[in-house]
């Protein structure tokens, strides 16, 4: 069964440094996705991608956030000088299309990124 | 007002018997509903889609009331596997919205055996 793939599995950084967060969505997937969940706290929408562009943004995914799809199969988050609060599990997710027809608008997620920041 | 609103639990369950909980969702346009499960550290897993005449896939039924706009879980004959956080997740679904899912804390669930 195809699925979201995501790397690495955790990722240690110190405070200020760049992290890039790697995802590879389904491959006949068009619609990609970052959520984030802070420990103990609900999954948290961040950034929708479609056709190469940013189609909505959390109040969360600021200027230090960034994604981009650089070749035909990854999806990558990049947050260009970490925090502390930036902490958290990162979850890739892709869906075919928004559409409700057959509910393609269902999302699955990969299994994560747990980010550090000391 | 959160915009989707779960019991927290525990919810304890025996082996075999059934549970249900409910989910709040406050903004009446919202188009697309599903039951994700969780499990502890894990990534949000599809549980089942939640249609307007409600369904049902195996143990588990889904219904979804629009006017008093609520969805609801039922498991039935819980299985030790069963155990898990059950996330409400509401999806918008507008031309500028269409793709932010808006997740519930989740409701946990643990069967005993």
């Amino acid at each position: 069964e195809p699925e979201v793939t995501q790397t690495p599995s955790h990722q240690v950084t110190q405070m200020g440094q760049e992290v890039i967060l790697r995802c590879v969505p389904i491959s006949n997937h068009l619609y990609f996705y970052w959520y984030r969940q802070i420990l103990g706290q609900k999954v948290e929408f961040l950034v929708s991608f479609y056709n190469n562009e940013i189609s909505e943004k959390s109040e969360i995914f600021d200027d230090q956030f960034s994604v981009e799809r650089p070749d035909g199969s990854n999806f990558t988050l990049k947050i260009r000088s970490t925090k502390l609060e930036d902490s958290a599990m990162y979850f890739c997710a892709s869906s075919e299309a928004p559409g409700l027809l057959d509910h393609t608008d269902t999302q699955y997620f990969g299994p994560g990124t747990r980010l550090t920041v000391l | 007002r959160k915009e989707v609103e779960q019991d927290p639990g525990p919810f304890n369950v025996p082996e075999g018997a059934t549970v249900a909980f409910n989910c709040t969702y406050s903004n009446s346009a919202s188009q697309s509903f599903f039951w994700y499960r969780q499990d502890c550290r894990k990534e949000p897993k599809l549980l089942m889609s939640v249609y307007s005449s409600g369904n049902e896939d195996g143990r588990f039924t889904a219904q979804l009331n629009r006017a008093s706009q609520y969805i609801s879980l039922l498991i039935r004959d819980s299985k030790l596997s069963d155990s898990a956080t059950y996330l409400c997740v509401v999806n918008l679904m507008t031309t500028d919205s269409w793709g932010k899912l808006q997740f519930g804390a989740g409701t946990q669930v643990v069967v005993t055996p």
